[in-house]
């Protein structure tokens, strides 16, 4: 049974900073992994989707990587800013349409 | 607002009440989904249609009932439920097949069982 792990749990740094979250997986056999960020009390916004066969996808100040065979990805956020303060969830995408979801790394961007 | 479009935004039932969730998408995607986040816990995956046909109930308790009369329209039909009902419900839509697809999530119900 595929679980998706996201560390760490929760996240304050001040603005500016650029940060790593990780998001680790226990079966390799994925078809695209995705991340989203979520705000309090609101739906998914879909912010990077990865091929299983691509290595890294960018859009903007977020670049998210991809390495299958370790089972691991990783979302840098460059130059955070307080408007990025949200939980970010990872979602791995498996063969018939499953989307496992991690618990989510709550950032917080202290002005 | 998304591509994906749900209503009510807010719900309160009492135990004895019926009630119906819809979703909406524009995206032209011909899968659509639900999902329960739940506090603390995981977002998980309820029932799956493609193409309007049920594909996956992930053994949801039968007081949830979903309805997809078309690829664009996804309800849940609420009956009898349970305290720990209370959550957000998110309808999500995505190409049903091919190498591209990703899924686009609606801003959700949050749903409080009284």
């Amino acid at each position: 049974k595929q679980e998706v792990t996201q560390i760490p749990a929760a996240l304050s740094v001040p603005e500016g900073e650029n940060l790593v979250l990780n998001c680790s997986f226990t079966d390799s056999a994925i078809y695209n992994l995705q991340w989203f960020r979520q705000d309090p009390g609101k739906g998914l916004t879909s912010l990077l989707l990865i091929q299983s066969s691509q290595r890294e996808q960018t859009s903007g100040r977020l670049n998210a990587s991809l390495d299958k065979s370790s089972g691991r990805s990783t979302l840098y956020i460059a130059a955070s800013q307080p408007g990025d303060s949200a939980t970010y969830l990872c979602a791995v995408i498996q063969g018939a349409q499953k989307l496992v979801f991690g618990q989510g790394t709550r950032l917080t961007i202290n002005p | 607002e998304t591509g994906v479009t749900q209503t009510p935004r807010h719900l309160v039932m009492g135990m004895t009440n019926k009630k119906s969730l819809k979703c909406e998408q524009h995206l032209g995607h011909n899968a659509m989904y639900w999902y329960k986040q739940s506090a603390k816990k995981p977002l998980e995956l309820m029932f799956v249609y493609n193409f309007k046909e049920q594909t996956e109930n992930n053994s949801v308790p039968s007081r949830f009932s979903p309805e997809c009369p078309n690829s664009s329209h996804l309800f849940l039909h609420l009956h009898t439920l349970q305290p720990e009902d209370s959550a957000l419900y998110l309808c999500a839509s995505s190409q049903a097949r091919g190498p591209h697809y990703g899924y686009t999530f609606g801003s959700g119900t949050r749903l409080t069982v009284v």
